[in-house]
């Protein structure tokens, strides 16, 4: 069975804090990695994408990719009381589908 | 550039009925998926069409579950003889390439009575 795991928290930061938020996956072949923010009775949006090793920076937002260790994580910068939703991590799994892992429900607090 | 767009936003049935759910993708996206989400759970995978083809439905129930995305009009979702266990929100997301970000309609929440 190829999985998504994240830990499903919650995780509570205060505001200005750096939250970090990760994910682990089954299928090493996986080439596409994806962070998506649900606010409570919304739908998912996409807030990064990131498809090689490393790190990628998109304003307070960091995606890091380690495909050895089949790790995908996300931070967050100067946490603000906004960012408090879940945030859901995706993987392309056998480049065809997308799956999520259950998320991570985040709070920061004033 | 209009979203993905799903109708309706709240279904309620009663048991026994049967439940359709459409999904509009975006423009020019030909990949079409289909989750459901219980509350404080994340998205499950259903369903994952491209133009008139099923690419993979492993993640969909075999029994009175059936999905098709035909070459004119929306995706649909078919739920025959629902169950109270089929209460969820269910969100259509649509990819203009296999591998690519999603874009996600803002669901149907369907109650079964």
């Amino acid at each position: 069975q190829k999985e998504v795991e994240q830990n499903s928290g919650p995780l509570s930061v205060p505001e200005g804090a750096i939250a970090s938020l990760n994910c682990t996956y089954s299928d090493r072949g996986s080439q596409s990695f994806f962070w998506y923010r649900q606010y409570s009775g919304k739908s998912p949006e996409l807030i990064m994408s990131i498809y090689s090793n490393g790190d990628k920076e998109d304003g307070r937002f960091t995606a890091q990719l380690n495909k050895a260790s089949q790790y995908v994580s996300l931070l967050i910068r100067d946490s603000q009381p906004s960012d408090s939703a879940t945030y859901l991590c995706a993987v392309n799994i056998d480049n065809n589908d997308m799956r999520f892992g259950a998320g991570t429900r985040l709070t920061v607090k004033p | 550039n209009a979203g993905v767009m799903q109708n309706p936003r709240h279904l309620v049935r009663r048991r026994g009925q049967e439940a359709r759910l459409r999904c509009s993708p975006m423009k020019g996206h030909s990949h079409v998926y289909w989750y459901r989400q219980l509350p404080e759970e994340g998205l499950k995978f259903m369903v994952y069409l491209q133009k008139e083809n099923i690419i993979d439905e492993s993640g969909m129930p075999k029994e009175r579950f059936s999905a098709e995305f035909p070459k004119e009009g929306p995706s649909i979702l078919r739920i025959q003889q629902v169950v109270r266990g089929d209460s969820a929100a269910y969100f259509c997301a649509s990819s203009p390439d296999q591998a690519e970000k999603l874009f996600f309609g803002s669901g149907t929440q369907l109650s079964v009575l």
